[in-house]
């Protein structure tokens, strides 16, 4: 069992749409988590992250988090075109040495006009 | 403001050639560093984690190696690539009490 799952996709979005992405983790020992958004051929960049169960909103994106169901999941809203990218959910284990993170294997989202 | 560099930015290289990516961070001290490789459409695969000068840690057995030899730089080499090896290379870095990771641009490798 991978440690950090996420749909493969494509996920395609109409533009103006929500757009809903998964993320499921097996450690419970996991902390926190990232999502990260990676253009085609670019490397991965910060979107937001988020510790505490329940919602975070950053502009149009929300990070929500629940640890007893050990998911976690981002909400774009109003996608636009701009938004089709590949999106990467990433735990922090905190016993992990080396403080380092277990990636899933991305979201492919293409938000149609 | 950190910044991040690698280079190159591409590398096409023949089998069993030598290789030497760097990676070299600005404006932070004692980072922790890493670097990950990218096959093509698939996640992101931790090679080796660097928690100060000399320290490596390696997470893949492969013929790949990394060395710390300053504080802000890391390098990935190897003494012979094979096909497998070709991908996207990316390194990251996080501040000492943080839990981002934060990318360079990459570099991409063709093996051939």
């Amino acid at each position: 069992q991978k440690e950090v799952e996420q749909n493969s996709g494509p996920l395609s979005v109409p533009e103006g749409a929500i757009a809903s992405l998964n993320c499921t983790y097996s450690d419970r020992g996991s902390q926190s988590f990232f999502w990260y958004r990676q253009y085609s051929g670019k490397s991965p960049e910060l979107i937001m992250f988020i510790y505490s169960n329940g919602d975070k909103e950053d502009g149009r994106f929300t990070a929500q988090l629940n640890k007893a169901s050990q998911y976690v999941s981002l909400l774009i809203r109003d996608s636009q075109p701009s938004d089709s990218a590949t999106y990467l959910c990433a735990a922090h284990i905190l016993k992990a040495a080396g403080n380092k993170l277990t990636f899933g294997g991305g979201t492919r989202v293409l938000v149609k006009p | 403001s950190q910044t991040i560099h690698q280079w190159p930015a591409t590398l096409v290289q023949p089998v069993g050639s030598p290789l030497s990516l760097e990676c070299t961070v600005e404006g932070t001290s004692n980072p922790n560093l890493y670097w990950y490789r990218q096959a093509a459409g698939r996640g992101l695969q931790l090679l080796f984690y660097s928690v100060g000068i000399g320290q490596i840690s390696s997470e893949v057995p492969q013929n790949l190696s990394a060395s710390r030899p300053q504080d802000r730089q890391f390098i990935l080499s190897s003494k012979k690539l094979l096909l497998s090896d070709s991908g996207f290379y990316l390194c990251a870095w996080r501040a000492g009490v943080q839990e981002t990771q934060y990318f360079g641009p990459g570099t991409r490798l063709l093996v051939l």
